[in-house]
């Protein structure tokens, strides 16, 4: 099983649509996430942390279910400028060294 | 005022050749990274140092051999090239070890390597 795993997409959805991701991670110790944007042939951005009460940052929403073990990313009123594929990234703890595990992105496509 | 940047952007080479990229980062960060995205577009981390010091080395051919003069620079050197190199590799940096949620990664914009 994958450490991060996500549905590649790519979703297509209408302008204006909601569309929503999950993202499941496989080590039960992980204590930090993130969404990550990474637009065609550019680096990846930070999108938003996730806390553990999930976090809302204008049209997008983050939330953590630690007993599923998955995180998830809600957009609202799509736009456009929306279209990238979003990365789920989570920060593993072994032996005191900490990783960032990239998932493998969820391509999105809003279409006018 | 560019946080990470990378040289070159685009490096096509030879299969068996030696090749170098560096990155750089003024953001006064500790912890700089190597990441290779290869063509699934798959991150997966190579390397990490922080404060010159090396942390992190993931199951990567000795023929990738990584240098850190000071915490600001963090440069790839590859020995030996091959077809499965071709890759882009992203160097990025983040404040700490990544020990909390504010902890967060900067990317520098990536460097497009083609073997041929």
């Amino acid at each position: 099983r994958k450490e991060v795993e996500q549905d590649p997409g790519p979703f297509n959805v209408p302008e204006g649509a909601t569309v929503a991701f999950n993202c499941t991670y496989s080590n039960s110790a992980s204590q930090s996430f993130f969404w990550y944007r990474q637009d065609c042939r550019k680096e990846p951005k930070l999108l938003m942390s996730v806390y553990s009460s999930g976090n809302e940052d204008g049209r997008f929403t983050a939330q953590l279910n630690r007993a599923s073990q998955y995180i998830s990313l809600l957009i609202r009123d799509s736009k456009l400028s929306d279209s990238a594929t979003y990365l789920c990234v989570v920060i593993e703890s072994t032996s005191g060294t900490y990783k960032y595990i990239f998932g493998t992105g969820t391509r999105l496509k809003v279409l006018a | 005022d560019t946080a990470v940047s990378q040289t070159p952007k685009y490096l096509v080479t030879q299969m068996g050749n030696d090749k170098s990229i560096k990155c750089e980062q003024n953001l006064g960060h500790d912890t700089m990274y190597w990441y290779k995205q290869d063509s699934k577009k798959f991150l997966k981390i190579m390397f990490s140092y922080n404060n010159k010091e090396l942390i992190i080395n993931e199951t990567v051919p000795n023929r990738f051999s990584p240098k850190s003069p000071d915490k600001a620079h963090l440069n790839l050197h590859i020995n030996s090239l091959e077809l499965g190199d071709s890759a882009v590799y992203f160097c990025a940096s983040s404040q700490g070890l990544g020990q909390d949620s504010t902890d967060t990664q900067y990317f520098g914009p990536g460097t497009r390597l083609t073997v041929l």
